[in-house]
């Protein structure tokens, strides 16, 4: 079966640190594109990074850009998102996904989510 | 934060039409495709449409997808109860550099 699965997530303190985690099974995890994306309590979706499939190129939001690193294992088939700096503002449900598939834009493939909340 | 639009609400009975917008810009849905999510509360998104107007295996074809300048559609033909969800539309934005989502629409069956 495909699947992405998260963990991570927890509660911080604001300046705090996490490392986001997302294991995958049942695919070549190193032939594709893998993004994380968040979503606040009762908000819409919004993309955070991505890194190609062999880590050579990220992109990231500007709101997280210089706090947050997309990394990846492709040996190990896990995707992380190292988040430094954590602000009330970034409390949301992270997901992971796959993109390549269908179209290199398409998340074809999402993870459960984890939930990460930055509070005192 | 979101740079593409779309209205907050739809609904329609059982059996109806309904059509989602997607309003966007010459630098995002302009120059690339669009892809539409589902997302039933307290779940993951799923693709529901790629490429404009394309569906993954497994999605209905009571589901399609358009595309003109710098705006897209979603319609929901013979609407069902289980069609009842947010939906989003999204697209690469050359000017971010980075992959922007609609600002979500909620689909009710009356």
């Amino acid at each position: 079966e495909v699947q992405l699965v998260e963990s991570g997530g927890g509660l911080v303190q604001p300046g705090g640190s996490l490392r986001l985690s997302c294991a995958a099974s049942g695919f070549a995890f190193s032939s594709y594109w893998m993004h994380w994306v968040r979503q606040a309590p009762g908000k819409g979706l919004v993309w955070v990074s991505r890194i190609n499939s062999d880590g050579s190129s990220t992109s990231y939001v500007d709101s997280v850009k210089g706090r947050f690193t997309i990394s990846r294992d492709n040996a190990k088939n896990t995707l992380y998102l190292q988040m430094n700096s954590l602000r009330a503002e970034d409390t949301a449900v992270y997901y992971c996904g796959r993109s390549g598939s269908y179209s290199i834009s398409a998340f074809d493939i999402w993870g459960q989510g984890t939930m990460v909340t930055v509070s005192s | 934060q979101s740079v593409l639009t779309q209205p907050p609400s739809a609904s329609g009975t059982p059996g109806q039409r309904v059509t989602i917008s997607c309003s966007g810009s010459s630098s995002n849905i302009g120059s690339d495709t669009v892809n539409w999510y589902q997302q039933v509360p307290g779940t993951a998104p799923k693709l529901l449409i790629y490429s404009n107007n394309q569906r993954p295996s497994g999605v209905p074809d009571r589901f399609s997808g358009s595309k003109s300048g710098t705006s897209a559609s979603l319609a929901i033909s013979g609407l069902q109860s289980e069609d009842e969800a947010d939906y989003y539309c999204a697209a690469w934005d050359d000017s971010l550099n980075g992959y922007v989502f609609g600002t979500g629409t909620k689909v009710t069956v009356l």
